[in-house]
């Protein structure tokens, strides 16, 4: 079976860092991904990560390990625009599947 | 980035009735393209893998007869739901894997709000 596990939600503070977890179980793993998405857009592509490690982009950073199943994302020097869902997806042999997703709160 | 376009935004409609929905990639040619629903408050589920030239390929629990997917052309899929019911009600995204991107990325349209009364 396939299960991707993430918060269901999760509040910071602006200025502040926030990691967002994301465990899954999936048939096959050709690479993780994770996409915002703001309250009535479609989600938009934040990372990826197929290789053991950190990437970073700008205030953004996903870090994954396959051998545990596990990856985050962490926000740096948070803003009130961060405020939105955050979406795991796991990449099997051909579909993207999607996490729950974790909705952020970023307060003044 | 590739561009997906879909259309309509927005969409209400009287139970009973049938409506289309439409997902271009407007600068790559995209030869499978994915459908999903989102319902408020929750992710995105994957309704089906959408195949040019060929027949889709649905999600478990997701009626192929209601949900008719065409694929006629390499930059065009169609979602059409017929015989809408209030519990079809929900935000329907489509999205396409642009060619050369070798993340596998995912483009995705603007997603389709469908209301029915």
């Amino acid at each position: 079976g396939q299960n991707i596990d993430q918060p269901t939600e999760m509040t910071a503070t602006e200025g502040a860092i926030v990691q967002i977890n994301c465990t899954y179980q999936t048939s096959g793993f050709n690479g993780l991904f994770w996409y915002q998405q703001h309250a009535g857009e479609a989600p938009t592509f934040l990372s990826y990560n197929v290789l053991d490690g950190l990437e970073e982009k700008g205030r953004f950073s996903s870090f994954l390990s396959r051998s545990k199943g596990y990856s985050y994302l962490l926000l740096k020097e948070l803003q009130m625009k961060d405020s939105a869902s955050y979406l795991c997806a796991v990449r099997g042999f051909d579909k993207l599947i999607f996490g729950a997703g974790t909705r952020l709160a970023v307060h003044p | 980035g590739a561009v997906v376009s879909q259309h309509p935004s927005w969409v209400i409609c009287k139970s009973g009735t049938s409506v289309k929905i439409e997902c271009r990639s407007l600068d790559f040619q995209a030869t499978t393209m994915f459908w999903y629903r989102q319902f408020p408050k929750q992710s995105l589920m994957l309704m089906a893998t959408s195949n040019e030239g060929s027949k889709a390929t649905y999600e478990q629990g997701v009626e192929k007869d209601k949900f008719l997917i065409n694929h006629a052309s390499l930059t065009l899929s169609t979602l059409t739901v017929t015989s809408a019911h209030p519990e079809d009600s929900s935000f329907y995204i489509c999205s396409a894997r642009g060619q050369g991107a070798g993340t596998g990325e995912l483009f995705f349209g603007e997603g389709s709000r469908l209301t029915v009364l």
